[in-house]
């Protein structure tokens, strides 16, 4: 009964690096999410993907790439990493059908020096 | 635009006292509505949500909510603080075209013993 998985916790990256957020939901929904979240600014939508086959732009898509593998998998990438993409990564997956909210993961820890 | 406003960053309450968070939201059809708890190093979960009916909703761990259309608002109250309680809280708008939730900036909550 895992719910929302995210691979790595914590990861620091050289400026210019690359690196994927790897994301997973086990309650079958259709809906899958990237916020991050920053000081201050509480929980900025990156990208999403409303059902499996589809991505739109959030609010800060710059810098970020998503793919929604499968319907159980929604990765984010950074093809080059810059310090001002430091922040706290959440993925979070939801079916409002049933009347939820989201179901968040733990989150991932990103430090780019 | 959609938006939440929490106008309080940080609230210090004593432990056994009462507690209101404040919430303003701006959008245009009835709002759906949800409140998050975020404890350190850790994913935001799920204390209560809104979609229609009664406006006074109850939530997990004690909390309730209520919604004031003529007033914009969907505060958060507990009658009686528990230590534990101490976390940051997060005030979230559903919007439509993918079930995106708009957050506030988030209230952080400190109890003193």
């Amino acid at each position: 009964n895992a719910g929302v998985t995210q691979t790595p916790k914590f990861q620091v990256l050289k400026t210019g690096q690359s690196m994927t957020l790897q994301c997973a939901q086990d309650m079958n929904h259709n809906s899958m999410y990237w916020y991050r979240q920053d000081p201050g600014m509480g929980l900025r939508l990156i990208y999403y993907s409303a059902s499996e086959g589809t991505t739109d732009k959030g609010e800060v898509p710059n810098g970020y790439n998503v793919s929604r593998l499968n319907k159980r998998e929604f990765s984010l990438r950074l093809e080059s990493a810059a310090p001002s993409q430091t922040s706290v990564y959440f993925c979070a997956s939801s079916e409002f059908g049933r009347g939820d909210g989201y179901t968040f993961g733990s989150g991932t820890r990103l430090t780019v020096v | 635009a959609q938006s939440v406003t929490q106008p309080d960053i940080h609230i210090t309450v004593s432990e056994g006292a009462s507690l209101e968070l404040r919430c303003n939201y701006s959008y245009g059809a009835t709002p759906y509505l949800f409140w998050y708890v975020q404890s350190p190093g850790q994913g935001l979960q799920l204390l209560l949500k809104y979609f229609s009916g009664d406006t006074l909703v109850q939530g997990i761990k004690g909390f309730e909510a209520e919604f004031k259309r003529s007033q914009s608002s969907f505060n958060l109250r507990k009658p009686s603080v528990h230590w534990s309680d101490a976390a940051e809280y997060f005030c979230a708008v559903l919007t439509g075209g993918g079930n995106k939730l708009t957050f506030g900036t988030g209230t952080q909550l400190k109890v003193e013993l």
